[in-house]
């Protein structure tokens, strides 16, 4: 089974330019998480999904950040104007119900995000 | 507001031995606890969860302890083995979301 898919894997791009981060979630999960990690506050929890509908976007850090999902096998994680300390390793995840235990959250690899 | 703290960065233990990580927490509506694995440029991979009215959980070599009253939670690897060198997180879960900790970083050593 093909697990969650991220894209790109590394993107490096100037202070001000718009990205935008790309997520496949596994078929038939019905949430879908965006967390960003970096060394002083480790894995944060940006925005989630339920159904393709924002639920808790209380996580994310400024108005330049959005997310969206379009339909149910693809979610965008977009920052426009970047800055240097948006850099970081971003994370995208999807689970069948909430994520609890029995049905816990599955990882993307990651997108590492440098903004010169 | 740390509601999930591991509060050793890493730690060195020998091949065959046992590797216990530690987790502490603050939040008492957190219902299950997991860990995730993490090795270099991949996702963080689910390992092991407890849910808060059990106090521990076994699945082969990992066993997690969940000390409630101590709001404490710790993850025992016997024996460690050179692969499970990677970076532990624990996280508390409630209300749809996880609060991870930082991590802390295991290395095995042959």
């Amino acid at each position: 089974d093909a697990g969650v898919i991220q894209s790109p894997r590394h993107e490096v791009t100037e202070m001000g330019q718009e990205v935008t981060l790309r997520c496949k979630p596994i078929s038939g999960h019905d949430y879908l998480f965006w967390y960003r990690q970096t060394m002083m506050r480790g894995l944060e929890l940006l925005i989630y999904f339920n159904n393709n509908v924002p639920i808790d976007d209380s996580g994310m850090p400024e108005d330049r950040f959005s997310a969206k999902m379009p339909n149910a096998s693809f979610s965008t994680l977009k920052i426009q104007p970047s800055e240097p300390r948006d850099s970081a390793v971003y994370f995208c995840a999807s689970s069948l119900s909430a994520g609890t235990g029995d049905k816990p959250q599955h990882f993307g690899d990651g997108t590492r995000l440098s903004i010169l | 507001d740390q509601q999930v703290k591991q509060n050793s960065p890493s730690l060195s233990v020998q091949e065959g031995r046992i590797s216990i990580l530690n987790c502490d927490y603050t939040n008492s509506m957190f219902d299950y606890f997991l860990w995730y694995k993490k090795y270099p440029a991949e996702g963080p991979t689910f390992l092991i969860s407890i849910s808060s009215i059990k106090d521990k959980n076994e699945d082969g070599r990992f066993t997690v302890f969940l000390n409630k009253s101590a709001k404490h939670l710790s993850l025992h690897i016997v024996p460690s083995q050179p692969g499970d060198s990677a970076v532990y997180f624990c996280a508390g879960s409630g209300t749809y979301k996880y609060i991870f900790g930082t991590g802390t970083r295991l290395k095995v050593l042959a």
